[in-house]
């Protein structure tokens, strides 16, 4: 079974840095892409960063370009997203997500607050 | 980027009676080489993660009421809830995962009449 475990959320304030992590196990973690997606308050979800399996390629949404760095170490199953420069906005939960064997799977999400 | 639009924002449907959603995508998410739709269907209540009802448009997740459908190819599908049960009251939201980035549809509120 797949399982995803984020953590590393909080409170920080803006123009502050948090290091998100997601552990993942029940799956070999280094054959598949991964995603962080968010979610504001009351809102709706929101794809932020992929990864490919080997690291070599990553992608972001525009809202967080330069200033969120994705990244993955295969030995250690763990999936991390690096946010720098952090503004109210990004104030949201964060999960990590991959697509194995065709079947989308989450994590419980870590909430991340921006705030003075 | 593909875009998902769902459809109603919101509906109220009594005890027993079907609800119907539907996803419509700005570009087909299905891929011909396995004829498979990259399309998922979450349930999301209050303070609680996405849970996956239905994935490649149709295949309901392990554990998932019959109750719940999916149906739809290329750019429109529907998740259907058959009987609607008061532990149904969430937020619904369609998934392409077919290309990154990924993109949700705005989700659909479900309420009991």
């Amino acid at each position: 079974e797949v399982q995803l475990v984020e953590s590393g959320g909080g409170l920080v304030q803006p123009g502050g840095s948090l290091r998100l992590s997601c552990a993942a196990s029940g799956f070999t973690f280094s054959s598949y892409w991964m995603h962080w997606v968010r979610q504001a308050p009351g809102k709706g979800l929101v794809w932020v960063s992929r990864i490919t399996s080997d690291g070599s390629s990553t992608g972001y949404a525009d809202s967080v370009k330069g200033r969120f760095t994705i990244s993955r170490d295969n030995a250690k199953n763990t999936l991390y997203l690096q946010m720098n420069s952090l503004r109210a906005e990004d104030t949201a939960v964060y999960y990590c997500s991959s697509v194995v064997t065709g079947i989308p799977g989450w994590g419980q999400g870590t909430l991340v607050t921006v705030s003075s | 980027d593909i875009v998902m639009t769902q459809s109603p924002d919101s509906l109220a449907v009594s005890l027993g009676e079907r609800a119907t959603i539907n996803c419509k995508s700005s570009q087909s998410v299905s891929y011909s080489s396995n004829n498979k739709n990259y399309l998922g269907w979450y349930q999301q209540k209050p303070g609680q993660p996405p849970k996956l009802l239905i994935y490649w448009a149709s295949t309901r997740e392990s554990g998932v009421p019959d109750r719940f459908s999916g149906s739809g190819s290329a750019t429109d599908f529907t998740l259907t809830i058959s009987s609607l049960q008061a532990e149904d009251v969430a937020v619904y939201y369609c998934h392409q995962y077919y290309s990154t980035p990924w993109t949700f549809g705005q989700g659909t509120k479900v309420e009991i009449k």
